[in-house]
């Protein structure tokens, strides 16, 4: 099973400012079978990229994905307040794993 | 509007057993893999258990193998989760979700959830 360790834990920001989310996975992940999400409290979880790169559906262009093996990337230009949450990177490689989470706070 | 809604949570013993749904709606449900993802009280997301557009394949995590059974009705467009065997660890919210890809891919993501059913398992 691959296992995805996102890094850091908390990042604490203020509006406006950029956020840099790292996802690292123990092995390549296949196909670029790579996905992040979105979760604030009491809410269904919001898928925001897939296969990497691509933007979901409404995505707003401040979000955007880079990487590829094992090292990935989700950069959020300039915060919005709305953009706090916490987020997750999932991958597929004959099994779904999801990573821990990095929670994004206003500092 | 893709709507994914589930049902059947609640405050169960440990050994005992609950039966969860997803009701499906806004899109054709027999065409999609469908999945339930959980997330223990301050912890991150799981996933749990999948089931192919024709019900005839599955998948578990090892830590529900044995004990849960996913299956489908594509003529009710709803999803359940049969979990049997329940122990504390087991206390989550649980989603439903569906899984997709691009053509020609397995439906590796999860493009749509519902808002979660908690279940408790406690004495």
């Amino acid at each position: 099973e691959i296992v995805l360790t996102q890094s850091p834990g908390t990042l604490s920001l203020s509006p406006g400012e950029r956020a840099t989310l790292s996802c690292r996975a123990s092995q390549s992940v296949s196909s670029n079978y790579l996905a992040w999400y979105q979760h604030k409290p009491g809410q269904a979880p919001r898928l925001l990229m897939y296969g990497v790169s691509s933007r979901a559906g409404g995505i707003p262009a401040r979000f955007s994905g880079s990487g590829s093996g094992t090292d990935f990337t989700l950069t959020i230009s300039r915060l919005e307040p709305e953009d706090f949450a916490v987020y997750y990177c999932q991958q597929y490689g004959g099994s779904w794993t999801f990573g821990q989470g990095t929670k994004v706070e206003i500092k | 509007e893709v709507q994914l809604v589930e049902s059947g949570g609640g405050l169960v013993q440990p050994g005992g057993s609950l039966r969860l749904s997803c009701a499906a709606s806004g899109f054709t449900f027999s065409s999609y893999w469908v999945h339930w993802v959980r997330q223990a009280p301050g912890k991150g997301l799981v996933w749990v258990s999948r089931i192919d557009t024709s019900g005839r394949y599955t998948d578990y995590a090892d830590s529900v193998k044995g004990r849960f059974t996913i299956s489908r009705d594509n003529a009710k467009n709803t999803l359940d989760l049969q979990m049997n065997s329940l122990r504390a660890d087991d206390t989550a919210m649980y989603y439903c979700a569906r899984g997709v890809g691009r053509l020609g891919e397995t439906p590796y993501y999860f493009d749509n959830w519902g808002q979660g059913t908690l279940v408790t398992v406690s004495s």
